[in-house]
């Protein structure tokens, strides 16, 4: 799988948009992008994935560029309960449920 | 409908014991995965099943082994238990095999955190 890179931490004030980069250039034509978040002492949740269109859903919006090569994840009107560690997941489509984790961002959004 | 369920939530055991863990899948999901958790090391996966057989390993030693019941509920067990197995040990499911072409997301339960002393 493509390794993806990411910024470790972020900040967001509450009420703003809260915009995650993720690069992921060597990225494959079958592989999506998805996206995890993970609050202290839970399990990932699962966000949104997407493989070159642009894709929104009740929780965020993911934004691919043309190449590929980045993505944004939008969290459009953040709050206190968004602060968690987000990661960026390339996975290659029917290859199973092996994902490999980065060190991801840590999101903290203030009040 | 239930997410995926693991139990126990939280285990204290001694180096040299085993230990069993259980995780049930979101009803209708067939595939299920195990990651481990450390701060050292991230999330890394263990395995993966499907249809009770096993269709994905991770790089771990074969202290570590799993299975899957005929109703997609999944136990993965450690032996020899070693200070370094304390990690909070995951259990992923989602509704395609392994094999399948359709990605479908994978779902997490909150863990199990297991402490070796």
């Amino acid at each position: 799988d493509a390794k993806t890179t990411q910024p470790p931490s972020m900040d967001c004030a509450e009420g703003r948009a809260a915009n995650l980069p993720c690069n992921h250039s060597t990225i494959s034509g079958n592989e999506y992008v998805y996206w995890y978040r993970q609050i202290h002492s839970q399990g990932p949740q699962y966000i949104i994935h997407g493989l070159k269109n642009n894709e929104t859903n009740e929780m965020a919006s993911l934004i691919i560029t043309e190449d590929r090569k980045s993505s944004t994840l939008i969290l459009p009107h953040a709050t206190l309960r968004d602060t968690a560690v987000y990661y960026c997941i390339v996975r290659v489509v029917g290859a199973g449920n092996m994902l490999t984790f980065g060190g991801g961002t840590r999101l903290m959004v203030k009040p | 409908k239930a997410g995926v369920t693991q139990t126990p939530r939280y285990l204290i055991k001694t180096r040299g014991q085993q230990v069993t863990l259980s995780c049930s899948p979101i009803s209708g999901h067939r595939s299920v995965s195990w990651y481990q958790q450390t701060p050292g090391q991230g999330l890394q996966f263990l395995f993966e099943y499907f249809s009770e057989t096993q269709r994905n390993k991770g790089n771990f030693p074969g202290r570590f082994s799993g299975r899957q019941f005929s109703n997609s509920r999944s136990e993965m067990n450690v032996s020899t238990l070693e200070l370094g197995d304390s990690a909070l040990y995951l259990c992923a499911s989602s509704l395609a095999a392994a094999a399948s072409s359709y990605n479908s997301p994978l779902h997490f339960g909150n863990g199990t955190r297991l402490t070796v002393t």
